[in-house]
């Protein structure tokens, strides 16, 4: 069963900082790895999706790495700003249909 | 491009209950899937549809169901509602019901439906 960890569950920052999230996955046989950022009470919004192939990938200020064979992921989050204060979520996708196993969430808060 | 609609976007119900929301997939999406979202449990899978076929489901009990209509519109279902259903309910679309299939297996999430039952 597929399981996914993410560290820390929260996090503070002063505004201006580079900041690292992690996930890591329990079974290596992904499709894909996607992360989430979710405001309260909001829907998922896609950040950025890594193919199983892939090692990382950028949008903006914000990189994502992937580490299939030791299970892990990080997303750099460059320069942060207050609006980048959200849940972040990272999810994998597995064999047999469209089904996401989720982590548990990052709580980020940019602070002035 | 419209995205992932779901409706009502917030509703309150008692228990014994029962309640029906519905998701509008991204035009030419055919795969939708359904998750709940607790403060306990996190995001959690209930189950998918492509083709108006069920291919995945969750472990949730059998209160739980859905289905999907030729225009890959999905519904789903609880019956006998409970306290703890109460949860924001996520529907998600993407373009082909196969992961890995000339698709990145991409999903993309509407604004959910949330569910409180008294």
């Amino acid at each position: 069963k597929q399981e996914v960890t993410q560290i820390p569950a929260a996090l503070s920052v002063p505004e201006g900082e580079n900041l690292v999230l992690n996930c890591s996955f329990t079974d290596s046989a992904i499709y894909n790895l996607q992360w989430f950022r979710q405001d309260p009470g909001k829907g998922l919004t896609s950040l950025l999706l890594i193919q199983s192939s892939q090692r990382e990938q950028t949008s903006g200020r914000l990189n994502a790495s992937l580490d299939k064979s030791s299970g892990r992921s990080t997303l750099y989050i460059a320069a942060s700003q207050p609006g980048d204060s959200a849940t972040y979520l990272c999810a994998v996708l597995t064999g047999g249909g469209n089904k996401l196993t989720f982590g548990t969430g990052t709580q980020l808060k940019v602070e002035l | 491009k419209a995205g992932v609609t779901q409706t009502p976007r917030y509703l309150i119900k008692t228990r014994g209950q029962q309640v029906t929301l519905s998701c509008s997939p991204i035009s030419g999406h055919r795969s939708v899937s359904w998750y709940q979202q607790t403060p306990g449990q996190g995001l959690q899978f209930l189950f998918e549809y492509f083709s108006e076929t069920q291919r995945n489901k969750g472990n949730f009990p059998g209160r739980f169901s859905g289905r999907q209509f030729s225009n890959s519109r999905s519904e789903m279902n609880v019956s006998t509602l409970e306290l703890g259903d109460s949860a924001l309910y996520l529907c998600a679309s993407s373009i082909m019901g196969l992961a890995g299939v000339s698709n990145t297996g991409e999903l993309f999430f509407g604004e959910g439906s949330r569910l409180t039952v008294l």
